[in-house]
């Protein structure tokens, strides 16, 4: 199926750091959704981007819908061990109806 | 406010047999959408209902099918089972028109032997 370029992969990063990560998409979107998954649970909405070059914050959370709107940005602040999981984003296209997830990002934090 | 509601949360099943997902959305939320993850895999995207009618599919075999009720509860159905329908099967829902926010049930964990 069709998904989105997420990167990186994974990290680990030390409790204290902040964290970046992005996706890309050859395709424009016009919503732009990040998620965190749990092992075992499902994905948890943590911020929603409507339009674009908007940067909208939800605690340590910041999230940024790319200019070109075929991209989207998710940085962490201050990480600390409660943040492990995977972050997914996730993209609408007009007129699909259907959202198109990333790959995922692993993140692990040590303390 | 209670959220996306899924059952079971775990089932283990054979292969060729058939099984059924259910799944209760957000109140006042009319469209349900199914996806299947894969262990360490993304999602992806199944099956959208939206007042009671199927709005949209992946590319996913006809012996995954679904339905939704007037109460915009949904099943999804699998027939004749196989070793890769092993995964999590999320649920989530949304307000009408399949454009807004999607928020997403806990999951049903089926493994096929």
């Amino acid at each position: 199926g069709q998904q989105l370029n997420q990167s990186p992969q994974s990290m680990f990063i030390q409790e204290g750091e902040d964290v970046s990560m992005n996706c890309t998409s050859s395709s424009i979107f016009n919503t732009w959704l990040w998620y965190k998954q749990d092992p075992g649970e499902g994905p948890v909405l943590l911020i929603a981007l409507y339009k674009a070059g908007e940067l909208t914050s939800n605690g340590r959370l910041t999230a940024q819908f790319g200019i070109t709107r075929k991209d989207s940005f998710l940085n962490i602040s201050a990480s600390i061990p409660s943040d492990v999981g995977i972050y997914f984003c996730a993209g609408l296209t007009s007129g699909t109806y259907k959202y198109i997830f990333g790959t995922g990002t692993r993140l692990k934090v040590l303390a | 406010e209670a959220g996306v509601t899924q059952s079971p949360t775990h089932l283990i099943k054979t292969r060729g047999q058939q099984v059924t997902l259910r799944c209760s959305p957000i109140s006042g939320h009319t469209s349900v959408y199914w996806y299947q993850q894969a262990l360490g895999l993304g999602l992806q995207f199944l099956l959208w209902y939206d007042e009671g009618e199927e709005r949209n599919r992946g590319n996913f075999p006809p012996r995954f099918s679904g339905r939704q009720f007037p109460n915009y509860s949904s099943e999804l159905n699998v027939n004749a089972l196989e070793l890769e329908d092993s995964a999590l099967y999320l649920c989530a829902s949304s307000f009408s028109q399949g454009q807004e926010t999607q928020y997403f049930g806990p999951g049903t964990r089926l493994l096929v032997l």
